[in-house]
């Protein structure tokens, strides 16, 4: 079955250090794959996404992504964070953009 | 960026009456429109794909009589709860795309039975 797992449920950091936010998943084949943040009041944004070549994915706000086929995991980096950063993290995937499978989400807690 | 409306941002109604949530497109129009629930501190599960001009397509166990979804125009779909009950408390997003590629979320609605 499809699945995407977000071990983390709840992570805190301080102000200025580095963050990886795990992301597995479960597919028939190779999904694309997305990062998505959600802010009280606001959308969901999305941070980036992968659907092939340079595994090394670039996004908003600084935040990186790597896709390890081997692992089957896209996981989410910032050499070092913000307190604006802090929200809530999805990771998500499908095999097109329409049927998105989304994980539960990981809160990032940011202490000065 | 795009940019997708949601109205309500809240609500807050009786049980057995029905609520109306509207999502908008503001500059670009949209074929298909997405409509997911969301409750707390849980991921965001599709409801149903709301497509211009026709039928709604359901998720698997969403009751398409109580979520009524219309797609009325390119730029607005409205997802009307039927009958609320408590249980239907929840975060409703829905998500918009100009293109294949691109899909970008509403802000959310809060609905709250009493």
């Amino acid at each position: 079955a499809q699945s995407v797992t977000q071990p983390d449920i709840h992570i805190t950091v301080s102000e200025g250090a580095s963050l990886e936010l795990r992301c597995n998943y479960s597919y028939g084949a190779t999904p694309y794959l997305f990062w998505y943040v959600q802010s009280p009041g606001q959308g969901l944004p999305l941070l980036l996404k992968y659907f092939s070549g340079d595994t090394l994915v670039q996004g908003i706000k600084g935040f990186e992504a790597e896709f390890k086929r081997s692992q089957s995991s896209f996981n989410l980096r910032k050499p070092s964070v913000h307190w604006s950063d802090a929200a809530e993290y999805f990771c998500a995937v499908g095999l097109n953009t329409d049927k998105l499978i989304f994980g539960t989400g990981t809160r990032l807690q940011v202490f000065p | 960026g795009a940019v997708v409306s949601q109205h309500p941002s809240w609500v807050i109604c009786k049980s057995g009456t029905s609520v109306k949530i509207e999502c908008r497109s503001l500059d670009f129009q949209a074929t298909t429109m997405f409509w997911y629930r969301q409750f707390p501190k849980q991921s965001l599960m599709l409801m149903a794909t709301s497509n211009e001009g026709s039928k709604a397509t359901y998720e698997q166990g969403v009751e398409k009589d109580k979520f009524l979804i219309n797609h009325a125009s390119l730029t607005l779909s409205t997802l009307t709860v039927t009958s609320a009950h408590p249980e239907d408390s929840s975060f409703y997003i829905c998500r918009s795309s100009p293109a294949s590629y691109e899909q970008y979320f509403g802000p959310g609605t809060r609905l709250t039975v009493t």
